[in-house]
């Protein structure tokens, strides 16, 4: 079947722009999470999802970013007035359950370059 | 706060020598851990979990709470466990996030 799919694969905006990351989950997934991949750097959360509301935003690094989920599937980020240090690879993954009981699966990625 | 270290960022071994992949954790309570895989132009995917007790693609992995270390181990590396290994921890029951590493690139040398 079908695997978490990420859209676009590849983003480049402008400094000051808004941009929206797209993230379908894996088919009976009701937990979603967005981690964020800078260089050099691990695998960093920003949001949980569990069906569509958000227990875990702690990752958030700021009030720019925000992050829904709709019929407990899709998801999308949002990251408005974009800054430079937003550049990185964005992952999305899915599981049947919580993190510490069931294995996360992970999106592509998308590579946002902010110029 | 939960916090995970790989020391190495690069790894080089020969092919048919061991393999050793190093993780440390800081936490408290009684952590999962696992180990996550990236092969190249593939998706991040579980490689095991602590809590499987189980050994795939010939990687081993155990829990020293004394050490608070979950390394990964392989007696005999292959060219195709060139790859990006990151360790992860969760904080078990009721917590549904997963700490990462900041990975170690293993290369085997053929």
């Amino acid at each position: 079947g079908a695997g978490v799919s990420q859209s676009p694969s590849n983003k480049v905006t402008e400094k000051g722009k808004d941009v929206e990351l797209r993230c379908d989950p894996i088919s009976g997934h009701t937990a979603l999470y967005w981690y964020r991949q800078s260089l050099g750097q691990g695998l960093e959360f920003l949001i949980y999802f569990q069906g569509n509301s958000a227990p875990d935003k702690s990752g958030l690094p700021s009030d720019r970013f925000s992050a829904e989920r709709t019929g407990g599937s899709v998801s999308t980020l949002t990251i408005q007035r974009t800054q430079q240090e937003d550049s990185a690879v964005y992952l999305c993954a899915s599981s049947l359950a919580a993190a510490y009981n069931s294995p996360l699966h992970f999106g592509n990625g998308t590579r946002l370059t902010v110029t | 706060a939960q916090r995970v270290t790989q020391p190495e960022k690069l790894l080089s071994v020969f092919k048919g020598a061991p393999v050793e992949l190093k993780c440390n954790y800081s936490y408290s309570g009684s952590p999962e851990l696992f180990w996550y895989v990236q092969y190249s132009r593939q998706r991040l995917q579980l490689l095991l979990r602590h809590i499987s007790r189980e050994s795939i693609k010939g990687f081993t992995a155990d829990l020293n709470k004394g050490e608070t270390s979950f390394h990964l181990k392989k007696p005999f590396a292959q060219e195709e466990d060139s790859a990006m290994y990151y360790c992860a921890l969760s904080r078990g029951f009721g917590n549904e996030k997963l700490t990462f590493g900041t990975g170690t690139r293993l290369t085997i040398i053929p």
